[in-house]
């Protein structure tokens, strides 16, 4: 929780609306994560970019799902056309490089309706 | 598949008791296992973490037992408050390097919701 910062907090979308969420990792980390965290479960690996490049993208729904890191900005994840299945808490993460240790933000709380 | 299996569900300890919790891994290639707590509305923090080169790591309360050969670790929190109430997730990793450049894609157990009461 050093320093990871993600808006919004919470976002309610109704369905076929776009969700985008933000994701602004620790000063000086090149690596972020995003995890979604569905009810009652542990925390999914969706994404692993570093800046401009995606490394990772094998926990991504293969439709409706996006992630990017660009140059200058946060991360953002971009979910297209919800559905109420989307409703979850996503969890972005970030690290140094050769850092083993992964800093979470408070996560976006997306709510479909 | 990358599978971390933890258990229990959930667990009620009495204050000043030992919470134990216990997951087991299947790929042997993971070489990196932290401890998240969790509060509500929160997200997960790093509470300790191990390399199999070790069978026990201590830090205050908190203890993480590993038994390589048998695929499992464990946490231990001694002494348990009513301020550990929380969820802690074991995880489990395998570092990619390359390029220079690291990677630290995290496999969650489903978490333990522990309930500690005075």
């Amino acid at each position: 929780n050093a320093g990871v910062m993600q808006n919004p907090r919470h976002l309610v979308r109704r369905r076929g609306q776009e969700a985008r969420l933000r994701c602004s990792p620790v000063k000086g980390h090149s690596h972020v994560y995003w995890y979604r965290q569905l009810p009652e479960e542990g925390l999914k690996f969706m994404v692993y970019l570093q800046k401009e490049n995606i490394i990772d993208e094998s926990g991504m729904p293969k439709e409706r799902f996006s992630a990017e890191f660009p140059k200058e900005g946060p991360s953002i994840l971009r979910i297209q056309q919800v559905v109420r299945g989307d409703s979850a808490a996503y969890f972005c993460a970030s690290s140094g490089v050769r850092d083993t240790e992964a800093f979470f933000g408070q996560g976006t709380r997306l709510t479909v309706v | 598949q990358q599978q971390v299996k933890q258990s229990p569900q959930s667990l009620i300890v009495q204050k000043g008791g030992i919470s134990i919790i216990n997951c087991a891994y299947e790929n042997t290639a993971f070489d990196y296992f932290p401890w998240y707590q969790q509060f509500p509305g929160k997200g997960p923090a790093l509470l300790i973490a191990i390399r199999p080169d070790v069978s026990e790591k201590k830090e205050g309360r908190f203890t993480i037992s590993f038994n390589k050969s048998a695929k499992q670790f464990s946490l231990h929190i001694m002494d348990s408050q009513p301020g550990d109430s929380a969820t802690y997730f074991c995880a489990a990793s395998t570092p990619m390097w390359n390029s220079g450049a690291g990677s630290y894609q995290l496999t969650f157990g489903k978490g333990t919701k522990l309930s500690v009461i005075p």
